[in-house]
Order: structure tokens, then sequence, then C-alpha cells
């Protein structure tokens, strides 16, 4: 079936940098994204969401981009933390409520 | 406020043994669902229960995973005869209701490891 998945399986960034994780999806029907964060021993925690009728959508520190052309997603982490280091996952929404969630990206920020 | 409460933490249990995982949502969240996760992965859909609707379980995969859902409220996922491959954290979500507009809210998980 289709799927979600991730280019970059971990991402080393310095702190106070900003900070991009990318994500592909191949399911063009789906029409709900959305970025999780999961600490280590943690369940996943909602970062930010879009739909399919939005290009960008801007949070607290985070931006999520999406370019439905080319199926991609991106979630865009402003003067990186070091508590903001975790894995990230993209999601999708599709069959009405099933989440496909990708294999996820480790963000690691250096002091 | 309480949050999704998963019991155990974690739970080791020799191959062949059942298990059983608890899931305490959220009051008032008619929507529940289980996923698993395995290491390094990401989470793959399980079950899902919405209010009194018969369940979703086109995630499970295989006949020796069950699940309930009592009482609308608390959660427990089965697995008889447990295998070495049914290694994993069982996450367990529930939101308000159906659908898009309603955010999952995520447990800390049960850490499952069979020898």
């Amino acid at each position: 079936g289709e799927s979600v998945g991730l280019h970059l399986p971990t991402l080393s960034v310095q702190e106070g940098d900003n900070s991009i994780i990318n994500c592909a999806y191949s399911n063009s029907a789906s029409d709900y994204f959305i970025w999780y964060k999961q600490e280590s021993g943690k369940g996943p925690q909602f970062i930010i969401d879009i739909r399919s009728n939005m290009d960008k959508r801007q949070g607290q520190r985070v931006t999520v981009l999406l370019n439905k052309t080319v199926k991609h997603l991106s979630l865009q982490i402003a003067a990186t933390q070091p508590g903001d280091s975790a894995v990230y996952f993209c999601a999708e929404i599709e069959a009405g409520n099933m989440l496909t969630f990708g294999g996820g990206t480790r963000l690691m920020v250096k002091p | 406020g309480a949050g999704v409460s998963q019991s155990p933490s974690n739970k080791v249990t020799e191959k062949g043994k059942d298990v059983e995982l608890r899931c305490d949502p959220i009051s008032g969240h008619t929507a529940l669902y289980w996923y698993r996760q395995s290491l390094g992965q990401g989470l793959e859909f399980l079950i899902y229960f919405q209010g009194n609707s018969a369940p979703d379980k086109s995630g499970l995969p295989s006949d020796r995973f069950s699940a309930e859902r009592t009482g609308g409220s608390v959660s427990t996922l089965t697995i008889q005869r447990t295998q070495q491959e049914d290694s994993a954290v069982y996450l367990c979500a529930s939101s308000l209701g159906p659908g898009q507009l309603y955010e999952q809210y995520f447990g800390p998980g049960t850490r499952l490891t069979v020898t």
C-alpha cells in the first residue's frame, strides 16, 4: 500500500541553528498531515498539523510546509534547543481515522 | 490534567505465554487506538475503537492479537502465545472523537519483551 517515509534518519544540528526535517508521502489522497515528537521513553506528542488546502502553517518556533506537487512535507524548527532532541515522525491520515507513520528522524542538538 | 495511562510500563514474558496490556484513555474521549512500535521503526496501527461501534481490527497482525474496550473506557490488548517478533512498544492513544479534527493523545507505552 501507499506509505509515508522520511529522507534522513539522523539529523545533527548546533544549538541555536534552525533544523529542517523532511518527509515524503505517496498517498495523494491524504488530506491531513501531522508531525509528532517522541522523546526517549515517552509516547509521541503532537507538534503541528496541516491540511492539504494549505502550503504552510506556523506554530511556536515550528513551521510545517506542504508541497503537494512533489508530495513532500517538512518541519522547520527555529533556534533549535537541547530540549528539541527527539525522534520526529510525520504521519498522514487515511481511511478516515488511521494514521500512517513514517519511520522517524532522530534530531540531535549539539551544545 | 490526567493523560492517557498504560500498564505495565515494562513486561518481560516467555515465548508462548499470554500477555495483557492495559490502556486508560483520557476521560470523555470516545476514540481509542492501539499502535505497535518496533525498535527504530514508525508506529504500526493495530486496532481502533469508536464509541459503541464495532472496532476496526484491520491492523491486527494475527489472530493471536485481540482487544476489547469495556464500558467505552478502559481497553485491554491481549496477545496469546507470544512470539519473539511480538517484542515492541505498544502505544495507546485516545481522542475526543473520530475523524481528522480530533488530536490523538498518546500514552507512554508498554515495552514488551518476549524471551
